[in-house]
Order: C-alpha cells, then structure tokens, then sequence
C-alpha cells in the first residue's frame, strides 16, 4: 500500500521566516497531494492541493511542490504569521484507490514565535 | 449548511464497554470515512465507505464495526473497549468523483477507555 513520510515532526520559525515541510510517498501511481492543516482543538482543514499533472501550485502565501521523480512534494509558507502555528498533514492518493481514501503523513507541529 | 457533524464530542468508558459513535454529513457526499488521531501517528483510517451501502477495512479496523445507515449517516461501534482505543475519532466526507477528492471532517470525538 501506500505509505507517506513527513518532515519534520516539529519545526520552529521566527514570525516572517519561511517554513517547508517535505513529505515523501512510495507509489508511483499516486496522483492527488493535499495538506490540511489542524489548530489545536479543531478539525483538520484542506489548506492546498496539487495534481500529478502540476509541479507547483500557489495561493498567496502558501506554496506547494510536487517532485514525482524523487517521489516527494513540499509545502511551503512565507512570511510566517502567529496564525500559522498548527499541526499540518500531507496525504497522497493511490490512483486505484477508490476515489477519495487518502495516506496520511504523522502530522508537523508548526510554531511560529513572535 | 451544518456540513458534517459528529456525536458525541466526549466519551469516557470502562474497558468492555461498548459504545456508538455518529456521524451525520448534509453534503449529499458519496463517500464518509472514520479516522482516529493519536499523537506522533497522523490520521489513521478505520473504516470507509465510497458509497451507500458499501463499507471497506481502512488501515486500522480491528476493535470496530460500522454500518452507513444511509447516504448521510456513517456510524461506527466499539463493541468491547479497550484503552488501546483511547483517541480522538474524525469522521470525514467528500464527494469523490473524478478530479474531486476534498474532504471534509467532523469536529472529532475524544474517546477515553479506562
């Protein structure tokens, strides 16, 4: 089956520095790469989406990379703000999968400090 | 639109135990989904459905049963506790289509098994 690792499990970042988070996958039919990020005490909430078709995709502050030689996709914020300090997870979608059952990564607690 | 909602939101049991865990979704979604979150392991897939009146093993099902009711409800049972199973329970939904694999969770229920 599919099995997604993600990078780091804590990451610590000065308010307006970047932060990226690298998850890797290990089958190559996977074709659907979202994150969704978690505040404490809430439900986990779809923040970005890539395709296997796309090699970046953007919205406003938050990036997200899809390398599908090297089996690996990375989200990325700039400009961190306070509001950013979450739990996010990445996930991957096998293509044979029915159509919406996701792997999901450990989770990145992220922490951004003032 | 309540989107998809989970009851209860605790639940404390005694080992042997057995209890209910309800999820409704107004969505009109296809797919409805149970994970549990337990820390350092991300989202864990219990039980999924793709559709009324169909229901698969996710990664984790030992310990439970479930019955999508309808298209709306997906319920999951515990039917002797144990506190192994202590964590917090995600229902989740999505329209799942092609090219449409969003989903969306429930406000969680926090199990405790003593």
């Amino acid at each position: 089956g599919e099995n997604v690792e993600q990078h780091p499990s804590t990451l610590s970042v000065q308010e307006g520095d970047s932060a990226v988070i690298k998850c890797t996958y290990s089958d190559s039919a996977s074709n659907y790469f979202p994150w969704y990020k978690q505040e404490l005490g809430k439900r986990p909430q779809l923040i970005i989406d890539i395709r296997s078709n796309v090699g970046e995709k953007k919205d406003q502050r938050i990036a997200v990379t899809l390398n599908k030689t090297a089996k690996h996709f990375s989200l990325h914020i700039t400009e961190t703000q306070p509001e950013d300090s979450a739990v996010y997870f990445c996930a991957a979608r096998r293509q044979t999968d029915s159509w919406g059952k996701f792997q999901f990564g450990a989770g990145t607690q992220v922490v951004v400090t003032p | 639109n309540a989107g998809v909602t989970q009851t209860p939101k605790f639940q404390v049991l005694k080992t042997g135990q057995s209890m209910t865990l309800q999820c409704a979704q107004d969505m009109n979604h296809n797919s409805m989904y149970w994970y549990r979150q337990d820390p350092g392991m991300g989202l864990r897939l219990i039980y999924y459905s793709a559709s009324e009146g169909t229901t698969d093993k996710g990664e984790v099902p030992n310990g439970y049963n479930v019955s999508r009711l309808n298209k709306r409800e997906f319920s999951l049972r515990l039917e002797s506790a144990a506190p192994s199973q202590t964590s917090v329970y995600f229902c989740a939904s999505s329209e799942a289509r092609i090219t449409v694999y969003e989903q969306y969770f429930g406000p969680g229920t926090r199990l405790t098994v003593t």
